[in-house]
């Protein structure tokens, strides 16, 4: 069974702060790796990762793959109360479908 | 960029009536479009995979007769919640993917907030 693990399922930290989220997966056929940031509303795209080893960075915020090992992590750096969110891995496949299988989500708190 | 139109943004409805849920493809074909749902405080759950023309795929645990989904065009997707009940409510997201080759990602509409009461 297809299977894609956050970690931690929450955290909080305070402003400053850098922190790091985690997300393994085990799955048939895998094509991409995609993190979400869900504030409110609806997920916004972060990330999409195809290549191990390559960092992917936007501002504060970078992502790595390692596919040997399946699992990516997310950094965020200098953490702001602008940041707080659930935090979303997504893992796409090789099918007709196409969907994505989500991860139980990371909350992340930043206090000021 | 690509923008999934979801409508309603919110809607509050009765007991044992029918709601439903629209997502349009603003400036893309949408061959294929996925519908979520997304209980407080957790992830978004994969209810089915609509694909235009044909009957949508659904997860297991997920009852068709009840959550109808229709992908009549390749830029509309409709979720209906029939009979609605309480534990119906819930936050419903529709997702489609764009792009084609190695280089593709996924589009969100903004989400639906159901409340039955």
């Amino acid at each position: 069974e297809d299977k894609v693990v956050q970690s931690p399922l929450s955290l909080v930290v305070h402003e400053g702060d850098t922190v790091t989220l985690n997300c393994s997966y085990e799955v048939t056929n895998f094509r991409s790796l995609l993190w979400y940031k869900q504030e409110k509303k609806a997920p916004t795209f972060l990330f999409m990762l195809t290549s191990s080893g390559i960092e992917k960075k936007s501002g504060r915020l970078s992502s790595i793959l390692d596919k040997k090992e399946l699992f990516s992590i997310l950094n965020i750096t200098a953490t702001q109360t602008g940041d707080s969110a659930i935090y979303l891995c997504a893992v796409g496949f090789n099918n007709a479908g196409n969907m994505l299988t989500f991860g139980g989500g990371t909350r992340l708190m930043v206090k000021p | 960029g690509a923008v999934v139109s979801q409508h309603p943004s919110w809607v509050i409805c009765k007991s044992g009536t029918s709601v439903k849920i629209e997502c349009r493809s603003l400036d893309f074909q949408a061959t294929t479009m996925f519908w979520y749902r997304q209980f407080p405080k957790q992830s978004l759950m994969l209810m089915a995979t609509s694909n235009e023309g044909s009957k949508a795929t659904y997860e297991q645990g997920v009852e068709k007769d009840k959550f109808l989904i229709n992908h009549a065009s390749l830029t509309l997707s409709t979720l209906t919640v029939t009979s609605a009940h309480p534990e119906d409510s819930s936050f419903y997201i529709c997702s489609a993917r764009v792009g084609t080759g190695p280089f593709y990602g996924y589009t969100f509409g903004s989400g639906t907030r159901l409340t039955v009461v």
